[in-house]
């Protein structure tokens, strides 16, 4: 059965700063991943999506993440932070189309000015 | 990408009684997923629903206290059965249209608060 494992349950950084938010997972076959963002008391917007393509994926807002198969990692990456990016991030894994999306515990960005 | 219509937005309802959420597609698709969100916390899969047969259930929730209907390829609808406060969460349905290349959608979300 696929996990995601985020590291940090909360995350701050200065506006301007890097901005790195780790997913690792676990499948036993190759996986689809996926970042989500969830703005307060709003529903969940896709950030972007790994489907056995590119292994550098880039999403909207400025955010990239990269597969790392030796690593099972997707890390979620945006150079600079903005005040607007505060909000409550979730990786996702499945293991092929149709079968259910399992998702991470969730990391909380704050953007500091 | 799927468009998913999903209601109420969110409701407040008194303990004991049922609420039935709705989700409807604008385009057939074989699984339909529902999840709930509680306060603060991640999403938990509670079922999954494929037209034509009964709902499959993760462990920790049963028929009885949700109750899934699937119709049809567009629609579904959760009943969360005989509500008490622990049942206030955010419940979301999700359809997947990766084979298409789309990935999966999300539903807008029901806010259900239990008083």
């Amino acid at each position: 059965a696929q996990s995601v494992t985020q590291l940090g349950s909360h995350v701050s950084v200065s506006e301007g700063a890097l901005v790195l938010l780790r997913c690792n997972y676990s499948s036993s076959v190759p996986p689809y991943l996926f970042w989500y963002v969830q703005y307060p008391n709003q529903g969940l917007q896709l950030l972007l999506k790994y489907t056995s393509a590119a292994t550098l994926v880039k999403g909207i807002n400025g955010f990239e993440a990269e597969f790392k198969k030796s690593e099972t990692s997707f890390h979620l990456t945006k150079p600079s932070a903005h005040m607007s990016d505060a909000a409550e991030y979730f990786c996702a894994v499945s293991d092929s189309g149709n079968t259910p999306l399992v998702f991470g515990k969730g990391t909380r960005l704050s953007v500091i000015a | 990408s799927a468009v998913i219509s999903q209601k109420p937005s969110r409701d407040i309802c008194q303990r004991g009684t049922s609420l039935t959420i709705q989700c409807q597609v604008d385009s057939q698709v074989t699984m339909m997923f529902w999840y709930r969100q509680q306060p603060g916390q991640s999403l938990t899969l509670i079922a999954t629903a494929n037209q034509g047969s009964e709902a499959t259930y993760e462990s920790g929730f049963v028929i009885d206290k949700f109750p899934i209907s699937r119709p049809n390829l567009t629609f579904s609808t959760l009943t969360v059965s005989n509500m008490s406060p622990e049942d206030s969460s955010i419940y979301l349905c999700s359809v997947d249209k990766a084979r298409e290349g789309h990935g999966y959608t999300f539903g807008s979300g029901t806010r259900l608060t239990v008083v």
